[in-house]
């Protein structure tokens, strides 16, 4: 079965550089979730979009910014990049007429420099 | 603001034996609870998911319980393998289908051969 495709898998990036992330929902899945997950932390939540409107919002910093296509895939965009945002980000999505179950991607491993 | 908080952090066991990871929330109001397997550095696969009218949910040796007025859920293991070492993450979704999900900050499970 298709799975939830996140990419690309690492990336490193310096300092005030800008990261583009990308997520491909599980085909007929509504919603996308992004978190992030720094290092031997529980994966906290950043934003959400259910049929491509904004759904949610979480600890989502001001320099981040996320959108979902009308193809229902999804990017984060971060720009002036800190050390601190090295993390594992993960996408998920579910379908919310169904039991909801929520399905993670293998995420991207962001290392800042 | 939900807090979700599992017991034990770390748990070393040897090989075949059955144990309980504990899961506690704060807030009843949920639409559902999900149990995650998290290896080092990789994603999150989901083991169960628990609708917020379900009692429990059982899959090969994984059984989890959800008490959702005292606000506990429990993962039960039966004759554990190393193969089952990783960190278990436990999850709760806000009342609505499509919320976000709030993790614990989950138990490092080690079987030993």
């Amino acid at each position: 079965a298709a799975g939830v495709i996140q990419s690309p898998r690492h990336l490193i990036k310096e300092k005030r550089e800008t990261a583009t992330l990308k997520c491909y929902p599980i085909p007929r899945h509504d919603t996308v979730y992004w978190y992030q997950q720094g290092p031997g932390q529980d994966p906290q939540f950043l934003i959400s979009f259910y049929e491509k409107m904004q759904s949610d919002k979480g600890s989502i910093p001001d320099r981040f910014s996320a959108q979902q296509f009308s193809d229902y895939h999804s990017e984060l965009n971060m720009s002036s990049l800190e050390l601190g945002d090295s993390a594992l980000y993960f996408c998920a999505s579910s379908r919310t007429d169904m039991n909801t179950e929520a399905f993670f991607g293998q995420g991207t491993r962001l290392t800042v420099v | 603001k939900q807090e979700v908080t599992q017991i034990p952090a770390a748990l070393s066991v040897p090989e075949g034996e059955n144990l309980v990871l504990n899961c506690s929330f704060t807030d009843s109001a949920i639409y559902n609870l999900q149990w995650f397997r998290q290896d080092p550095g990789k994603g999150l696969t989901s083991l169960l998911l628990i609708q917020s009218s379900q009692r429990e949910q059982t899959s090969g040796r994984l059984n989890a319980s959800l008490d959702k007025s005292s606000g506990r859920s429990t993962l039960y293991i039966a004759a554990s393998q190393p193969g089952d070492s990783a960190t278990y993450l436990c999850a709760v979704s806000g009342d609505n289908a499509g919320n976000m999900l709030t993790f614990g900050g989950g138990t490092r499970l080690m079987v030993k051969p």
